[in-house]
């Protein structure tokens, strides 16, 4: 298995460019998360999905669209970059099966980094 | 979810035990304790996690107090590869929680 995989690993943008970041997991998990990291911070949450279908907002939701076509594709869009937005992110998944204790055990993505000029 | 407070730093020798603590004095009855570590430039990995009964796995283990107000994660024998920031998040138990990522402690193993 790969888990969760994501493209682009790096990435340059202008201003106002758009572009996609696809995050795929092949562990069949109902819960998938974007999140975002800053140089020297925590990861906030952008958007996240329970489920194909589904999606809804995160902390730090604005400037961001996703969509959840298939339970095993999350992908996360930017409309009009800003340089704001230069940042690494990470994207997640996690299962509703098994133990429910077990159900905040989230695999993690390697990350895309991305820059926006 | 509960606000934990942890160590900015810390350092500690390869091969000993390092021992990471985590406040979270605002826990209520059905929230879990929940660790996970960054190794630079990658995503987040779990590692742990309790409720009120120590734990232990093959990373670390996990001490939680009686009052359940505070936690403490071992490693216990410290390597190069351990250094990281190291993230206490207390959590519900209900699926689809949002992980709460603080500041963390960053754990810098020294030879």
């Amino acid at each position: 298995n790969a888990g969760v995989t994501q493209t682009p690993k790096f990435r340059v943008l202008k201003t106002g460019q758009s572009m996609t970041l696809l995050c795929a997991q092949d562990m069949n998990h109902e819960y998938m998360y974007w999140y975002r990291q800053d140089p020297g911070m925590g990861l906030r949450l952008i958007h996240y999905s329970v489920g194909e279908g589904t999606t809804a907002k995160g902390e730090v939701p604005d400037g961001y669209n996703v969509s959840r076509l298939k339970k095993q594709n999350f992908l996360l869009g930017l409309e009009s970059a800003a340089p704001s937005q230069t940042s690494v992110y990470f994207c997640a998944s996690s299962s509703t099966s098994g133990r429910a204790q077990l159900y905040n055990e989230q695999f993690f993505g390697p990350g895309t980094r991305l820059t926006v000029l | 979810d509960a606000k934990t407070t942890q160590p900015t730093s810390m350092d500690c020798a390869e091969g000993r035990a390092a021992n990471l603590p985590c406040n979270h004095s605002t826990i209520s009855g059905n929230e879990y304790v929940y660790w996970y570590r960054q190794i630079h430039s990658q995503g987040p990995q779990y590692i742990i996690h309790g409720l009120k009964n120590n734990e232990t796995n093959e990373m670390a283990s996990l001490i939680i107090t009686e009052d359940r107000k505070s936690s403490t994660l071992i490693l216990p024998h410290a390597t190069l590869r351990d250094t990281a920031v190291y993230y206490c998040i207390v959590i519900g138990k209900a699926a689809g929680n949002k992980l709460t990522f603080g500041g963390g402690t960053r754990v810098l193993v020294k030879p």
